[in-house]
């Protein structure tokens, strides 16, 4: 059973449309996020959800509109899609552990959603 | 302010010898420090975490790395490399769970 899943796994479409990307973990978690990855394979962190509230917008422009219906989802809607939008979207989710050591958290990562953009 | 350099853009080993992927940190505090693998068109899976109890910290498939606070460093090892380990490496640092810093990431070839 996949802890984190993305839908869907490609989306080709044209310059200006909106399109969206589901994520859904199975974990329990707390915290979910959104990441972009570059054609270089670089990973930069967008979004960070705790329980349903934005945390963390790291300056992504506002055609990009999270929405968590729930804890456990994370969508990501895209408008006027551009053609440096095009990229590997992950889905990413996440929870504190307390134990003697202090805290401790891991990052489980959904599959990526290529997106293209043309 | 957290970041992360990965020293090593590319690594190349020979299929049975000792694999080093290196990266220096950045950090205000005392950080959480992960290695994550990415193989071909694939997710990204946790190799080892370190946060802040033992620094030789061990992983999964033979992976190992040691945290040095005096060195900023959280270097990746494996003894004996196999073919399966060529993916993509990230190391990563992060002062709270909101919020982790990706190196740019370590492309490791396998030679047969």
């Amino acid at each position: 059973d996949t802890a984190v899943s993305q839908t869907p796994k490609y989306l080709v479409t044209q310059m200006g449309n909106d399109k969206s990307i589901k994520c859904e973990q199975n974990l329990g978690h707390d915290t979910m996020y959104w990441y972009k990855q570059d054609s270089k394979k670089f990973l930069k962190i967008m979004f960070s959800y705790n329980n349903k509230e934005l945390i963390i917008n790291e300056t992504v422009p506002n055609r990009f509109s999270p929405k968590s219906p729930d804890k456990a989802h994370l969508n990501l809607h895209i408008n006027s899609l551009e053609l440096g939008d095009s990229a590997v979207y992950f889905c990413a989710s996440s929870q504190v552990y307390t134990g003697v050591a202090g805290n401790s958290y891991e990052q489980y990562f959904g599959p990526g959603t290529r997106l293209t953009v043309t | 302010a957290q970041s992360v350099t990965q020293l090593d853009s590319h690594v190349s080993v020979s299929e049975g010898t000792p694999v080093l992927l290196r990266c220096n940190y950045s950090s205000s505090y005392s950080p959480s420090l992960f290695w994550y693998v990415q193989h071909p068109n694939k997710g990204l899976q946790l190799l080892l975490k370190y946060t802040s109890a033992a620094t030789l910290v061990k992983g999964i498939n033979g992976f190992e790395a040691e945290f040095k606070k005096s060195e900023t460093s959280f270097h990746l090892t494996k003894p004996s490399a196999h073919m399966s380990d060529a993916a993509e490496y990230f190391c990563v640092v992060s002062e709270d769970i909101y919020k982790l810093s990706f190196g740019a990431g370590t492309t490791v070839t396998v030679r047969a």
